[in-house]
């Protein structure tokens, strides 16, 4: 079956230093979409960037990733930690099937701590 | 805007009692379903969807069941807790035919 890895459980920064989450994945399905979710404390998950485009860089809110076929990849990117960018970011797959299951597969979770 | 609620907010329930949470999904018709746990330590993990009224498919089976008595509401149920139910559970819509999922705030469950 499909699945996510994200090898970091914990990562910490200075402010102002540059992001970056790992993400890999595995799955048969040529058409899998990836995501980043963000999740604040007690706050919803709410998506922050999707991508099934191979080499197509894309972006919102600062961050960026870029999804590698090649290499079953789709790292988070920020080029400066901001202090409001701690939280906790999933990375997930979903396998682009019809027929109305859209199940997502997420990895175990980033806490990503930024500190002054 | 479409908004979605989860209650309760968290819950702690003894072992062998009953379970009842809640999602309800406001401003959008139709929208498929879904529940999802994350037990302390572990992964995120499907555990139901709908995409009707009426009609609910178990993914994973964690001696839980759910179902979906109107279009914008999804519950989530059992007779008796186990302590492994413990953990976060969170509700998600998705327009048919589209990826991306919406989440719920969540409700954390300890069983005790």
């Amino acid at each position: 079956g499909d699945s996510v890895t994200q090898k970091e459980g914990l990562v910490t920064l200075t402010e102002g230093l540059p992001v970056m989450l790992n993400c890999t994945y595995q799955t048969i399905y040529s058409n899998a979409f990836l995501f980043w979710y963000v999740h604040y404390l007690n706050e919803s998950p709410r998506l922050l960037l999707k991508s099934s485009t191979d080499n197509k860089r894309t972006e919102h809110q600062g961050f960026h990733a870029t999804l590698h076929k090649s290499s079953s990849s789709f790292h988070l990117q920020k080029s400066s930690a901001q202090l409001s960018d701690s939280a906790l970011y999933y990375c997930a797959l979903s396998d682009g099937a019809t027929g109305g299951n859209n199940k997502l597969t997420f990895g175990q979770g980033t806490v990503l701590s930024v500190i002054p | 805007a479409q908004t979605i609620h989860q209650w309760p907010v968290a819950e702690i329930k003894a072992v062998g009692s009953p379970l009842s949470l809640g999602c309800t999904i406001k401003g959008k018709s139709s929208p498929n379903l879904y529940w999802y746990w994350q037990a302390t330590g572990g992964t995120l993990q499907q555990l139901f969807y709908s995409i009707t009224v009426g009609q609910v498919e178990s993914v994973v089976q964690l001696n839980l069941s759910a179902s979906r008595p109107k279009d914008d509401q999804f519950i989530l149920s059992t007779e008796k807790l186990l302590l492994s139910h413990s953990g976060f559970y969170l509700c998600a819509w998705s327009q048919l035919g589209q990826d991306t999922q919406y989440f719920g705030p969540g409700t954390r469950l300890l069983v005790l």
